[in-house]
């Protein structure tokens, strides 16, 4: 089982729809929990963290954590073709406390 | 104003050659990393410095080396490079280490190694 899951995808959804981004993760030790956005041939940008059970809001985006189901997701809504990108699910390892990254899900947005 | 910068941005070798890359950063951090993106963009964790002590070296062949001069530097030298090798390497850093929350890690633009 990898540490962190995410599907690969692509998700794609028409623009102004909601995407839900999901992941999950294998150390219930973890506490910190990350989403990177990637644009096509650049870096991780952040685009929100989390550390406590349940949502937490930032414009668009709202970032979802159940600690109990090892469990994070992303929505995000009014979606934009300038969405369209990578989305890293990162956990900061309870163990180890190195910040383990999921493999990325695609995100297409469609005019 | 750059925040994390690496250089060289592209990297094109032979194989069995000796490369390095640098990183600098200026957000007075006192973490840094090197990351490897491989072609399906899986990002993965090699090493990692807090105030210059290494203190993550992920199981990565002893032909990749880090240094650290300073907390704002983070230099990997790669001697005998293989096709293998190719791939993005990220320079990251952040803030404290060991504590239950982190700061987020801050990127460096990458260097897109190509070995032939």
């Amino acid at each position: 089982q990898k540490e962190v899951e995410q599907n690969s995808g692509p998700l794609s959804v028409p623009e102004g729809a909601i995407a839900s981004l999901n992941c999950t993760y294998s150390d219930r030790g973890s506490q910190s929990f990350f989403w990177y956005r990637q644009y096509s041939g650049k870096s991780p940008e952040l685009i929100m963290f989390i550390y406590s059970n349940g949502d937490k809001e930032d414009g668009r985006f709202t970032a979802q954590l159940n600690k109990a189901s090892q469990y994070v997701s992303l929505l995000i809504r009014d979606s934009q073709p300038s969405d369209s990108a990578t989305y890293l699910c990162a956990v900061k390892s309870g163990n180890t406390g190195k910040l383990i990254f999921g493999q990325g899900t695609t995100l297409q947005v469609k005019p | 104003d750059t925040a994390v910068s690496q250089t060289p941005k592209y990297l094109v070798t032979q194989m069995g050659n000796d490369k390095s890359i640098k990183c600098e950063q200026n957000l007075g951090h006192d973490t840094m990393y090197w990351y490897k993106q491989d072609s399906k963009k899986f990002l993965k964790i090699m090493f990692s410095y807090n105030n210059k002590e290494l203190i993550i070296n992920e199981t990565v062949p002893n032909r990749f080396s880090p240094k650290s001069p300073d907390k704002a530097h983070l230099n990997l030298h790669i001697n005998s490079l293989e096709l293998g090798d190719s791939a993005v390497y990220f320079c990251a850093s952040s803030q404290g280490w060991g504590g239950m929350y982190n700061s987020p890690l801050h990127f460096g633009n990458g260097t897109r190694l190509t070995v032939t």
